[in-house]
């Protein structure tokens, strides 16, 4: 299986900080990585898939990069809606694992 | 949009079949996984199954307790989890692949207690 390492686990910031989340596979997974945001009671939201790519609806301040093994998230200017827990996920091959997730809470 | 069943409560042992039913897009031409959430925990890939052929694959932990079945003519697809233990509780969803996971049901609360 695939293993997905994401860090940090909890981060505290401001409105209108710029954060970044990163994510690591234990191989190379291409560009097969989504990044999903949850709130409390929710469902998971398609945030970015492919790595980089913004499914229509989701603002411009997110953004993805990376591929091989390593890839960031990035949030350009925090706003209040933003705080959330994030997860990354591998569609590379099955099983389809999911980074442990990062807990954003407002500073 | 994938729609789930209500929350389920069972005890130790017991079987339970949750639903996700589909509605504007074509059934068959998508994979549907399952994944869920314990309570405070992350997320956990539970299965897929092709909604054409029907064909499926499970998380080696759920081997032996889980299936997953469609329904073709009503656009539903079934997970039945059986031996249910207590860490069993947790939030169950549904989820369309098409560009990763695009679509989520609501979920689908599981408690399994004595």
């Amino acid at each position: 299986d695939i293993q997905m390492a994401q860090s940090p686990s909890s981060l505290s910031a401001s409105v209108g900080d710029r954060v970044s989340v990163t994510c690591r596979a234990s191989q190379d997974i291409s560009n097969s990585l989504a990044w999903y945001q949850q709130t409390p009671g929710k469902a998971p939201r398609l945030l970015l898939y492919a790595a980089s790519r913004l499914p229509s609806g989701v603002p411009p301040r997110f953004s993805g990069s990376g591929s091989g093994t390593e890839f960031t998230l990035t949030i350009s200017s925090l706003q209040p809606e933003d705080y959330a827990s994030y997860y990354c996920q591998q569609y590379y091959s099955t099983p389809e694992t999911f980074g442990q997730g990062t807990k954003l809470e407002i500073k | 949009q994938l729609v789930q069943s209500g929350a389920e409560v069972k005890k130790p042992g017991a079987s339970v079949k949750l639903s996700c039913k589909a509605s504007g897009f074509t059934f068959t031409k998508y994979y549907l996984h399952w994944v869920r959430q314990a309570p405070g925990e992350g997320l956990e890939w539970v299965g897929i199954i092709n909604l054409s052929g029907g064909a499926t694959s499970y998380a080696q932990k759920f081997k032996g307790r889980v299936t997953m079945t469609r329904d073709t003519s009503t656009s539903t697809v079934y997970m039945e989890l059986r031996s249910l233990k207590s860490e069993d509780t947790a939030v169950y969803y549904c989820a369309r692949k098409s560009n990763a996971f695009d679509i989520w049901g609501q979920g689908t609360k599981v408690t399994v207690s004595s």
